[in-house]
C-alpha cells in the first residue's frame, strides 16, 4: 500500500481480555517500530524489527506484551489480560532500514474498559 | 528517565507572532528529527538534522542541530492558525533503530 496501515483503528475491550494490534509497512521497509503515546504526550518506545528479527524488545511494559514480525512484513502486537493503564494509541512505523526515514501509520486507539 | 526535554508543552499564541520550541539533552545523538502531529493522525517528519550546528529552513520553519549534537530547537515565524499540532522532536542512536522522543509541545495559533 502507499502507506502504513493499522487496523483496528479503534478498540474498545473489557479489562482482562487479549488484544491482537495489526500493522501493515510500507512494502519494501525492512524496519518496522512500535510506539504508545498516551494523551497529547510523546511516544513511548515499545519495540522494532529489523526483518523478522527484534533486536531491541527493551520497551516492551510487561511480559503481558509481546510482538511478532512474519515474512518480514505484517507485524502484530498483543496484549494479554489487558488493564486500564494499557489505554492508549499504539503507533506503528516503518522505514527503509533503521537508519533512514520513519512513516507513521494512524494509530490504533486502545481503550480498556 | 526522559532522555530528551521538550519545552514549553504547551504554547498559545496569536496569529503572527514568533516562537520557538527547544528539545534538550544530555545525550549525543546521530541525528534529530522533528515531527509535526495533528489529531487522529500520526506523526509527519518535517526535518531531519545531522550535523551539529546545521541550520535547516522550510518556509517560516528554521531548525537548527546544537554544535554538540545534544540540542535542537525548532522556530515558526509568523505564526498561523494552520501551524496548530502537537510538535516531537525525537533523537536517534547510530544503528540501535530507536527514536527517543520528548514530551512533546501543543502549539495552538489563535486567529
Amino acid at each position: 500500500g502507499a502507506g502504513v496501515s493499522q487496523s483496528p483503528s479503534n478498540k474498545v475491550t473489557e479489562k482482562g481480555k487479549d488484544v491482537e494490534l495489526r500493522c501493515d509497512p510500507i512494502s519494501g521497509h525492512t524496519a518496522l517500530y512500535w510506539y504508545r503515546q498516551s494523551l497529547g504526550q510523546g511516544l513511548e518506545f515499545l519495540i522494532y524489527f529489523q526483518g523478522n528479527s527484534a533486536p531491541d524488545k527493551s520497551g516492551l511494559p510487561s511480559d503481558r506484551f509481546s510482538a511478532e514480525r512474519t515474512g518480514g512484513s505484517v507485524s502484530t502486537l498483543t496484549i494479554q489480560r489487558t488493564q486500564q493503564e494499557d489505554s492508549a494509541v499504539y503507533l506503528c512505523a516503518s522505514s527503509l532500514d533503521m537508519n533512514t526515514e520513519a512513516f507513521f501509520g494512524q494509530g490504533t486507539r486502545l481503550t480498556v474498559v | 528517565t526522559q532522555l530528551l526535554e521538550q519545552s514549553p508543552q504547551f504554547l498559545s499564541i496569536q496569529e503572527g507572532e514568533n516562537l520557538t520550541v527547544y528539545c534538550n539533552s544530555s545525550s549525543v545523538f546521530s541525528s534529530l528529527q522533528w515531527y509535526r502531529q495533528e489529531p487522529g493522525e500520526g506523526p509527519v517528519l518535517l526535518v531531519t538534522v545531522v550535523t551539529g550546528g546545521e541550520v535547516k529552513k522550510l518556509k517560516r520553519l528554521t531548525f537548527q542541530f546544537g554544535d554538540a549534537r545534544k540540542d535542537s530547537s525548532l522556530h515558526i515565524t509568523a505564526a498561523q492558525p494552520g501551524d496548530t499540532g502537537l510538535y516531537l522532536c525525537a533523537g536517534a542512536k547510530s544503528n540501535t533503530g530507536k527514536l527517543i522522543f520528548g514530551q512533546g509541545t501543543t502549539l495552538q495559533v489563535k486567529p
